[in-house]
């Protein structure tokens, strides 16, 4: 069975550190997606990114980047410089290839950014 | 302009009533999904939908129903409401409903049930 594992369930930084958010997956499955999500304090949730299990390499987006390994099976999120806008929920989650998308979500890392 | 919209944003009401929540994309696309997040936080996919055709049915209770009248709407009907049925729902919509497509969610409907 497909599964996520965020396993820091809260982080709290000051304004300007570095802060990574780590997710850990389980699957058989050699073709798979996996995604970044935010849930702000107003509760909706944003899409980040997403990235398939042939693509290795690290992405960059601003203060956000992300690093996928295959061989750890994790694929985690650094945000660079972190504001007081980066206070939120953020979830990992990983495509089911079960013939239509079933996404299956972590269970979220509540990140805390005061000034 | 809002992409996927759900109604209402807040829904209180009492043990054993019946009621509905919309939504709505304006993206055109083919797959929609509703999901539950309970007061943990844990996010769930309860159906989804493909061209107005149920296509993932999770163990949900027969008390919730989705219809989708057309491909831009699902609505989600709950009869009976209970305590358990507390949570966040939340609406999605994908492109096609495969593998790698994104699926981009409503603002979410907070349901209480007293």
């Amino acid at each position: 069975a497909q599964k996520v594992t965020q396993a820091q369930t809260e982080i709290s930084v000051v304004e300007k550190e570095d802060v990574t958010l780590d997710c850990v997956y389980e699957t058989r499955d050699t073709t798979y997606y996996l995604f970044w999500y935010k849930q702000p304090p107003s509760g909706e949730l944003v899409f980040l990114i997403r990235r398939n299990s042939f693509d290795e390499q690290n992405e960059i987006s601003g203060r956000y980047s992300w690093n996928f390994q295959k061989s750890t099976s994790s694929f985690n999120f650094t945000i660079t410089a972190s504001q007081v806008v980066d206070s939120a929920v953020y979830f990992c989650a990983l495509s089911e290839p079960t013939g239509f998308q079933k996404l299956v979500f972590g269970t979220g890392t509540r990140l805390l950014v005061s000034p | 302009d809002t992409a996927v919209s759900q109604t209402p944003k807040y829904l209180v009401t009492q043990m054993g009533n019946d009621k509905s929540i919309k939504c709505e994309q304006n993206l055109g696309h083919d797959t929609m999904y509703w999901y539950k997040q309970d007061s943990k936080k844990f996010l769930k996919i309860m159906f989804s939908y493909n061209n107005k055709e149920l296509i993932i049915n999770e163990t949900v209770p027969n008390r919730f129903s989705p219809k989708s009248p057309d491909k831009a709407h699902l609505n989600l009907h709950i009869n009976s409401l209970e305590l358990g049925d507390s949570a966040v729902y939340f609406c999605a919509s994908s492109q096609g409903g495969s593998v790698s497509d994104t699926q981009y969610f409503g603002p979410g409907t907070r349901l209480t049930v007293l």
